[in-house]
């Protein structure tokens, strides 16, 4: 089975502060993503990579920046976090190639910024 | 512009009984891939079912299935004999683009199931 570890359930961090949220998967996918929950909102797409060293922004981008130094990890970084970024993160991950492949999910972090 | 709309309200069903989850979406792509995804209390991302623009035939998988109609572009799933397990928020996907796998998601439909 495919497995994506986010390194953390719960976090709390104060604004101002730099805050990194990193995310692991073990199937070699080449795609990896970093979506934002919020209530009413639904998933949205923050940052995505499609290779190592690679990064395209998604919808939501500001306030965000992403790495991935090594294909199974991609980390997203709040630069100066604010409260507008508490929410719920989620990381996903997905090969290339066949249409049906879904994109597999950890299991969240649930961030609040105080 | 939204490219999946889920609109139903909160949903409460009786257990045993059948469910469905209603799921429009837009694209101009001919080859596009429609997903449902639950998503229960604890948060995680579980994926149930895919359907490719051009299966001929409704995906099933278990008690999921899907209502696949093109020339509506809706893609709703239908869940079967419901258990209290089944309540959770579902996602409709889409994605049109293989190339870099990215989805978009609907707002969600939330549903309970009742004793």
């Amino acid at each position: 089975d495919v497995k994506v570890t986010q390194s953390s359930r719960y976090l709390v961090k104060r604004t101002g502060e730099k805050v990194f949220l990193e995310c692991v998967q073990d199937m070699d996918h080449e795609n990896m993503f970093w979506y934002r929950q919020d209530p009413g909102l639904g998933l949205r797409l923050i940052y995505f990579s499609y290779d190592v060293k690679m990064k395209e922004k998604g919808d939501i981008p500001e306030g965000y920046s992403v790495s991935r130094e090594k294909k199974e990890r991609f980390s997203l970084i709040l630069e100066s976090a604010s409260t507008n970024q508490t929410s719920m993160y989620l990381c996903a991950s997905s090969s290339t190639g066949q249409s049906n492949q879904p994109q597999h999910f950890g299991d969240g972090t649930r961030l609040s910024i105080l | 512009a939204q490219k999946i709309t889920q609109t139903q309200p909160g949903m409460f069903v009786q257990e045993k009984e059948a469910v469905t989850l209603d799921c429009t979406y837009d694209t101009s792509d001919q080859s596009y891939g429609l997903f449902w995804y639950k998503q229960p209390s604890s948060g995680e991302m579980i994926f149930l079912i895919y359907q490719g623009s051009y299966d001929e035939q409704n995906a099933t998988e278990g008690r999921y299935s899907l209502n696949f109609q093109k020339a509506r572009k809706s893609a709703n799933l239908v869940i079967s004999a419901s258990q209290l397990g089944d309540s959770a928020m579902y996602f409709c996907a889409m994605r049109e683009d293989y190339g870099n796998n990215r989805l978009a998601f609907g707002k969600g439909n939330q549903v309970v199931v009742i004793p």
